[in-house]
């Protein structure tokens, strides 16, 4: 199984609103992911969770801030967004690639779509 | 700093036509390379890898082959379908980015549509 989920699929959210985004996987895999991508470009890195903590903020505005409760769940807390911030917003997960024979894939979710009005 | 260079397109052909894609990349280690194909309104799916020179991925008809002499890593299938319409996505992955995550550095994405 190789399928990392996400929930919503769609969000609509006004500039003072609080919203979250989840993510899930249950493959074992211990760092995960979140990225942005826009229209007709590829994905952005925001931020890198392993083994449950921060390992990497790609300078990201603090209106987002991610939290990773457990290895399997992954969230994205929305804060005070513009409609910049408009996106479809994803998810991704990869085994530690330190061990033996693995091609450091990472596996990707559907995705949020994201409209800030 | 590591890079990818596709071909952007958009690529139209024919059904049954032959796909190439091209891509090149430069990196300072020993990357492993990937293609990634987003359908429509969906996420990344991975649709084949390469791990070290020489090596083929494929996988439902596509392939590519690693190749570090010209450093390229080019997407070819011998016979497209309306259903293989979607963007593409060149990418490597060598530079650790913290305890076993590793990041990935992609092409722009090369958009394929397939016509009857």
């Amino acid at each position: 199984d190789t399928e990392v989920t996400q929930t919503p699929k769609h969000l609509v959210m006004g500039m003072t609103n609080k919203k979250s985004l989840k993510c899930e996987q249950h493959m074992g895999h211990r760092a995960m992911y979140w990225y942005k991508q826009k229209a007709k470009k590829p994905p952005e890195l925001m931020f890198v969770y392993s083994y449950e903590k921060l390992s990497i903020n790609e300078s990201v505005p603090s209106r987002f801030s991610p939290e990773c409760p457990n290895s399997s769940l992954l969230n994205l807390h929305l804060h005070a967004l513009q409609p910049e911030d408009s996106a479809l917003y994803l998810c991704a997960s990869s085994q530690d690639g330190r061990l033996a024979g693995v091609g450091y894939e990472q596996y990707f979710g559907p995705g949020t779509r994201l409209t800030v009005t | 700093g590591n890079s990818v260079t596709q071909m952007e397109g958009p690529v139209t052909l024919s059904e049954e036509a032959f796909l190439t894609i091209n891509c090149t990349y430069t990196a300072t280690g020993y990357p492993s390379l990937f293609w990634y194909v987003q359908y429509p309104g969906e996420g990344l799916q991975l649709l084949l890898k390469a791990t070290k020179a020489d090596d083929k991925g494929s996988n439902k008809g596509f392939e590519a082959t690693y190749r570090k002499e010209t450093t390229s890593f080019h997407l070819e299938k011998g016979s497209v379908q309306v259903s293989d319409s979607a963007v593409y996505f060149c990418a490597l992955s060598d530079e650790p980015r913290g305890a076993g995550s590793y990041q990935l550095t992609f092409g722009k994405g090369t958009k394929l549509s397939v016509i009857p």
